[in-house]
């Protein structure tokens, strides 16, 4: 599909675990986005990248939270020592231009965490 | 400081109604963007609309339309003859110029009863 894919879908972790969500942007997009959606909330930014290059991550609660986008396409956010605190769903989204968030963000699916 | 109020979180209507979502915002920005975003239960984000804060006109797309008053700071969608496939939850959103990222709204979750 031409749309953003992220996996996977559904993530079970013991606290203390570490994981890794994995977002594909959709082709020829140069900026991407992760969001955290907590359960009946909406989402709230946490990072953002131009290409390879992460812009802001002021939005990353805590320095276990670490994103790349290495090559300037597929980006992996990781969660280290993961708390309970951390579950959520996790929304990757990405634009076609730099920078601007007003410009159009097509969003994946997410990737429900849920830490026990 | 930027913020987002949708003070109904949830609404039911039976089908055929028309429904009215309200969005309130606060920005010290002049330049602003505002966007709906509609999220069904497959959990994908729809972006629905994206209007700047210089251009006030109203729009109608199909059933939806949006009402924009900066007086007011509000920026309301109603959805006209609702239908069981508008069931979702839907999220009015802000960015500022130059800001890199969207700042939501908690949600309002519409409930369209056959």
């Amino acid at each position: 599909g031409a749309g953003v894919s992220q996996s996977p879908r559904y993530k079970v972790a013991k606290r203390g675990q570490d994981v890794a969500l994995r977002c594909d942007p959709i082709s020829g997009h140069v900026s991407l986005f992760w969001y955290q959606q907590a359960l009946g909330q909406g989402p709230e930014f946490l990072t953002y990248f131009q290409n390879e290059a992460q812009l802001d991550k002021s939005g990353l609660p805590s320095d276990r939270f670490f994103a790349e986008r290495p090559e300037g396409s597929v980006s992996t956010l990781k969660i280290q020592r993961t708390q309970q605190e951390d579950s959520a769903v996790y929304l990757c989204a990405s634009s076609l231009y730099s920078g601007q968030a007003h410009d159009e963000q097509y969003f994946g699916p997410g990737t429900r965490l849920t830490v026990t | 400081a930027q913020k987002v109020t949708q003070a109904q979180t949830e609404i039911s209507v039976v089908e055929k109604e028309d429904v009215t979502l309200d969005c309130v915002y606060e920005t010290r920005d002049t330049t602003y963007y505002l966007f709906w975003y509609k999220q069904p239960p497959s959990g994908e984000l729809v972006f629905l609309i994206r209007r700047n804060s210089f251009d006030e006109q109203n729009e109608i797309s199909g059933r939806y339309s949006w009402n924009f008053q900066k007086s007011t700071s509000s920026f309301n969608f109603t959805i006209t003859a609702s239908q069981v496939v508008d069931s979702a939850v839907y999220f009015c959103a802000l960015s500022e110029a130059g800001a890199n990222n969207l700042f939501f709204g908690t949600g309002t979750r519409l409930t369209v009863i056959p």
